[in-house]
């Protein structure tokens, strides 16, 4: 089975500070996404990426940043981390030939105070 | 601008009995159409998909989906829910090709009562 794995699983962070979420997939996909999950909203894609080097803006991307360093690897940064970017983040893979599905990691709870 | 709908935040149902939860999209051209599950606290996790061929599709535990070109919908199905069904579940279309983005829906929260 396919495996994403995220880190950390809970953060709490300050107003102003940054933080970065890491996520390790497995599966050797090219893509690479970044979700927020909030209550009304449904999951809301920040950034994703088609491989090592490349990164895109997703349909909210303001105030994050993401970084492929390699296919395993995609991170989400927030630079200057915001009350408003308290949310449960999800990073998924997915196979850039078949684009059938995703596979998700557990998530990360990030309270920012 | 790809849209997907479910139309209802939540659904309760007792144990045993069947369930049936929409999903209409927006899309152009050729996509994928798919269900996912979301168990408390946990990443999603796909049920079933469809791409083309015979409209209804099975999937793990009992689910299955129905395609339908012309109400642009693609509803999921259970026809005897269990406790362990209680959950959220999401639709999700994409193209199908390689470098397009999921999009999904809310969501709807299954409440089954035992």
């Amino acid at each position: 089975e396919a495996a994403v794995t995220q880190s950390p699983r809970n953060k709490v962070a300050v107003t102003g500070g940054k933080v970065t979420l890491s996520c390790n997939q497995t599966n050797n996909h090219n893509n690479m996404y970044w979700y927020r999950q909030d209550t009304g909203h449904g999951l809301r894609l920040i950034h994703y990426s088609y491989g090592a080097g490349s990164t895109e803006k997703g349909d909210i991307p303001d105030g994050y940043k993401a970084s492929r360093p390699s296919q395993e690897n995609f991170s989400l940064i927030l630079e200057l981390a915001t009350p408003s970017q308290t949310s449960v983040y999800f990073c998924a893979s997915g196979d850039h030939i078949s684009n059938e599905r995703l596979f998700f990691g557990h998530g990360t709870k990030l309270s920012v105070l | 601008t790809q849209t997907v709908s479910q139309s209802d935040a939540h659904v309760t149902v007792f144990e045993g009995d069947s369930v049936e939860l929409r999903c209409n999209y927006s899309y152009g051209g050729s996509i994928y159409l798919s269900w996912y599950i979301q168990h408390h606290g946990r990443g999603l996790q796909f049920l079933l998909k469809y791409y083309s061929g015979n409209p209804v599709v099975q999937g793990v535990n009992g689910f299955e989906a129905e395609f339908s070109k012309s109400d642009s919908s693609f509803h999921l199905r259970k026809a005897s829910v269990h406790w362990s069904d209680s959950a959220v579940y999401f639709c999700a279309v994409s193209a199908n090709t390689g470098y397009q983005n999921f999009y999904f829906g809310k969501g709807t929260s299954l409440t089954v009562i035992p």
